[in-house]
């Protein structure tokens, strides 16, 4: 079956990239209609969607990081990845990764940690 | 942005008890509402979406309804592995938004 798995730096320094990459394994990231996604949650908080990517090329961004965002997929490696610029403390959390078909999320990576830290 | 309010934040119940989540949207979400359960430490999971279709593998003590603004999430009988958080979710634009979460926990 379809799993995902993030991988990335789990510190960062403030007003550098933060970036993070999502592994597809189980099957093509290029098979099928779907919407390939990142969402965050800080410690003890909500979550909060970031973005996504169709598989035909297009893209939407939270318009509250759309000018720090940029996620694109590789279909070479199986993968997709998030590019957060200009970080800060508040971009601390847990980083998702999630699969889905127009709207619900129905698989998710089991998230990793990144600290904005000096 | 599409506001999701939750409500109550915190619930205390016992196994066994029925309870109801309310979720309510900003401006209509047509049926575009998605429920997901949460545990510590872990991602969240589907249950729920287009506001009552329950995902594959789902128990049926899982339970969602409502359109437009206004929807519940109802868990019919608690079981031990149901006590987590549950977010609401909507999908009516491509700006996804979710509910700060209610956090069951055992009375």
């Amino acid at each position: 079956q379809v799993q995902l798995q993030e991988s990335g730096p789990g510190l960062v320094k403030p007003s550098q990239t933060l970036s993070l990459t999502c592994a597809v394994s189980g099957g093509s990231i290029s098979s099928g209609a779907y919407y390939w996604n990142w969402v965050r949650q800080p410690a003890g908080k909500g979550l909060e969607w970031i973005g996504r990517f169709y598989t035909s090329g297009s893209s939407n961004y939270n318009p509250s990081l759309k000018s720090r965002v940029t996620i694109s997929v590789d279909t070479s490696k199986n993968n997709f990845s998030l590019k957060l610029t200009s970080v800060t403390a508040a971009d601390t959390a847990v980083y998702y990764c999630a699969r889905g078909i127009s709207g619900p999320l129905e698989l998710w990576g089991r998230g990793t940690l990144v600290t904005v830290s000096s | 942005d599409i506001q999701m309010t939750q409500s109550p934040s915190t619930l205390s119940a016992s196994v066994g008890d029925r309870v109801t989540i309310t979720c309510r949207a900003s401006q209509s979400v047509s049926s575009w509402l998605a429920w997901y359960q949460q545990k510590p430490g872990k991602a969240p999971k589907l249950l729920v979406y287009r506001a009552s279709s329950l995902e594959s593998g789902v128990p049926s003590r899982f339970s969602g309804s409502g359109s437009e603004t206004e929807f519940t999430l109802t868990i019919s009988s608690l079981q031990p592995d149901d006590f987590a958080t549950y977010y609401c979710q909507q999908y009516n634009t491509y700006l996804y938004t979710f509910g700060q979460g209610t956090k069951l926990e055992i009375k």
